[in-house]
């Protein structure tokens, strides 16, 4: 199965910062990544597609980048709304992976 | 708009069965391909079957569907207190677009 180590696990943000989730693939997955958000108590919601498409409705402070091992999920500037946990998710192949997830907390 | 309406919170003990139901609007389920998800506690986000089931979901799992009611299950049996999550039904046409709410399944004697 194909392995995806999100980094960090956490980190500390305040309103206005540029912050970046990175996910590392175990093998090429080309660019069949997404990313979601989750809050508490919610389901996961989709942000991007494809490591760099936005999904529709999605604001534009959010940004994919990455193909083959290493991915990045970009928030421009972080808005209070962003404060959650983001998860990549490789569909190249099966079983499909999560990665252990980023809880963006505010500073 | 795609809609997925899951079924209510269980409560089970260890050893037996739960049927979670992922009833499906706004599209066939004949053209969507539904994924099973869950999360444990404070944990991550847990694929365990669409196309094929996760191996260590394996013998432990069924996907079924209804196309009549335009319904998806998923049963899971052999509950051990490790299964107690959240369960999601997942699909969508260029990744998981679209969620179920959750179905709460807790396992305790």
């Amino acid at each position: 199965a194909i392995q995806m180590t999100q980094s960090p696990s956490s980190l500390s943000a305040s309103v206005g910062d540029r912050v970046s989730i990175t996910c590392r693939a175990s093998q090429d997955i080309r660019k069949n990544l997404g990313w979601y958000q989750q809050k508490p108590g919610k389901a996961p919601k989709f942000l991007i597609y494809a490591a760099s498409t936005l999904q529709s409705g999605v604001p534009s402070r959010f940004s994919g980048s990455g193909s083959g091992t290493d991915f990045t999920l970009t928030i421009s500037s972080l808005q209070p709304e962003d404060f959650a946990t983001y998860y990549c998710l490789q569909d190249y192949d099966y079983p499909l992976t999560f990665g252990g997830g980023t809880k963006v907390e505010i500073k | 708009q795609v809609q997925l309406v899951q079924s209510g919170a269980e409560v089970k003990k260890p050893g037996a069965s739960v049927k979670v139901s992922c009833k499906v609007s706004g599209y066939s389920l004949t053209e969507l391909s539904i994924q099973w998800v869950r999360q444990a506690p404070g944990k991550g986000l847990e694929w365990m079957a669409g196309e094929i089931t996760a191996q260590k979901f394996q013998g432990r799992v069924t996907m079924t569907e209804d196309t009549a009611t335009n319904t998806a299950y998923l049963d899971l049996n052999s509950l051990r207190s490790e299964d107690t999550a959240v369960y999601y039904c997942a699909t969508g046409l260029v990744g998981l677009d679209y969620w179920g709410q959750g179905t709460l399944v807790t396992v305790s004697s």
